[in-house]
């Protein structure tokens, strides 16, 4: 069984740019979570989607949003990126309550 | 709300000894446990967790953690550690209240190096 993919693995982008991160779960899975990972406030909750709906948010401002398609695939998108945004990205999924699987992450670089 | 402590931010252990990585967490209503490893640019691999019954849970590669209700640990033990352990351990809780238990909060981390 596949696990969870996310692209692009690497990527720079410069400040005021905006990103789309892309997320496929494991095959089955309804739920999917995002996590941001930095250095200095560790690992945050950004949301999560089941059913293409948005269940819970964690206290990340406006700029970060994010959506789930009907194949359970997910995206999550930041505008007008800050330095601060720099980060590992990381999506996991689940298919039943508690248990999640990450990614690999995407780490992005903002200039 | 919950909260997840790691005692200790870096753990140094010599080849074939024992290591204890410590967690508290604190929660108001009934908690999911777990424990993910982290190894350099890679995401999270789950360890081992806690969900129901015993309160011993145990990896395929020799970890085990106790969940302890009255002093809300979850400490994470392994009797003898190899150089292959070497990696970042984080501890995690999700509440069973709805809407919530696909959340994981994480704790800060604990870096363990085994040294030859």
């Amino acid at each position: 069984k596949a696990g969870v993919t996310q692209t692009p693995r690497y990527l720079i982008k410069t400040r005021g740019q905006q990103v789309t991160l892309s997320c496929s779960p494991i095959s089955g899975h309804r739920s999917v979570s995002w996590y941001q990972q930095t250095p200095g406030q560790g690992l945050q909750f950004l949301f999560e989607y089941f059913s293409e709906t948005q269940r819970n948010k964690g206290n990340f401002p406006g700029r970060f949003s994010g959506r789930q398609f009907s194949n359970s695939r997910s995206e999550m998108n930041v505008s007008t990126l800050e330095l601060g945004d720099s980060a590992l990205y990381l999506c996991a999924s689940s298919f039943y309550t508690g248990e999640l699987f990450f990614g690999e992450g995407s780490r992005l670089t903002v200039l | 709300a919950q909260s997840v402590t790691q005692l200790d931010s870096q753990v140094p252990v010599f080849e074939e000894a024992p290591v204890e990585l410590r967690c508290n967490y604190s929660s108001s209503v009934s908690v999911y446990l777990f424990w993910y490893v982290q190894y350099p640019n890679q995401g999270l691999q789950l360890l081992l967790k806690y969900l129901s019954g015993s309160t011993l849970v145990e990896s395929i590669n020799g970890f085990e953690a106790e969940f302890n209700k009255s002093q809300t640990s979850f400490h994470l033990r392994k009797p003898s550690v190899h150089i292959s352990d070497t990696a970042e351990y984080f501890c995690a809780v999700s509440s069973l209240s709805s809407g919530s238990a696909r959340q994981l909060t994480f704790g800060s981390g604990t870096q363990l190096t085994v040294l030859p």
